[in-house]
C-alpha cells in the first residue's frame, strides 16, 4: 500500500543546517513534495522533485532523492528562527494521482 | 493572484449537530480537493473534484459527510451529524496542470472544527 514515514521532531541551532528525512513505499510515485505548515496556517509548497531526478536545489533548500531506497530528504542551509514549522513530505502516485502525506516533522530552531 | 479561500476559519459545535465549510479555489483551477488533518497527522484526502465531477471520494465517510461543487468553482463540505472524532482541520486545495503537466496543489488556510 501507499505509506509515507517521517521522524517527528528535529531541533537545531540558528545558522546550522537542518536535514529532514522521509521514506515512502510506492515505487510508482511520480512527484515528491515538501510542504511547510506554520501554526494556524495551511500548507505552503516549498519545493518538489520529479522521480527521475536525484537532486534539486532552490536557494537554501536542497532536495535529495534516493529512488532505490525510496528515501527523500530536505536540507535547509543556514536555518533561521522563521523556519520553525512542521514540514510534510508527500508523494503523488501514478496510479491514483492523489497526494499521500507523512505525519510531519516539527522543526524547532533555537536562537 | 489570490490564493485558495476558506470559511469559516474556526467552528465549534456540539456532537450530532451539522456544519458546513466553504472553499473558493484559485481562479481557473479545475481540480479541487478536500483534506482532513487530525492533530498530529498529515492531511488525508476526503474527496477530489475535476470541474463539477467527483474523481475520488473513496475516503469520504458518506454516511455523514457530503460535498458538492455545483458550478465547477466553489465547493462546500458538510458533516451531518458530527461526531467527536470529526474534530480536525479541513483543508481545501486546488490545482491545474502546468506546461510540464504537473498539477501542484495549493492549499487554503483551513477550517478548524472542534466537536464537543
Amino acid at each position: 500500500g501507499e505509506d509515507v514515514e517521517q521522524s517527528l521532531f528535529l531541533s537545531v541551532r540558528e545558522g546550522d543546517s537542518s536535514v529532514i528525512n522521509c521514506t515512502y513505499t510506492d515505487s510508482s510515485s511520480t512527484y515528491l513534495y515538501w510542504y511547510k505548515q506554520e501554526p494556524g496556517a495551511g500548507l505552503q509548497l516549498l519545493t518538489y522533485i520529479f522521480s527521475n531526478m536525484d537532486m534539486k536545489q532552490d536557494q537554501r533548500l536542497t532536495v535529495l532523492l534516493n529512488k532505490k531506497d525510496k528515501h527523500l530528504s530536505l536540507r535547509i542551509a543556514d536555518t533561521q528562527t522563521g523556519d520553525s514549522a512542521i514540514y510534510f513530505c508527500a508523494e503523488r502516485t501514478l496510479n491514483t494521482g492523489k497526494l499521500i502525506f507523512g505525519q510531519g516533522t516539527t522543526l524547532q530552531v533555537k536562537p | 493572484e489570490a490564493g485558495v479561500a476558506q470559511s469559516p476559519r474556526y467552528k465549534i459545535i456540539e456532537k450530532r449537530q451539522s456544519v458546513a465549510f466553504w472553499c473558493n479555489p484559485i481562479s481557473g483551477h479545475a481540480t479541487l480537493y478536500w483534506y482532513q488533518q487530525i492533530l498530529g497527522q498529515g492531511p488525508k484526502l476526503l474527496i477530489q473534484f475535476q470541474n463539477n465531477g467527483v474523481v475520488d471520494d473513496s475516503q469520504l465517510p458518506k454516511d455523514r459527510f457530503s460535498a458538492e461543487r455545483l458550478k465547477g468553482v466553489d465547493s462546500t463540505l458538510k458533516i451531518q451529524p458530527a461526531k467527536l472524532e470529526d474534530s480536525a482541520v479541513y483543508l481545501c486545495a486546488s490545482s491545474t496542470p502546468d506546461r510540464a503537466h504537473e498539477e501542484t496543489q495549493y492549499f487554503g488556510p483551513g477550517t478548524r472544527l472542534l466537536v464537543l
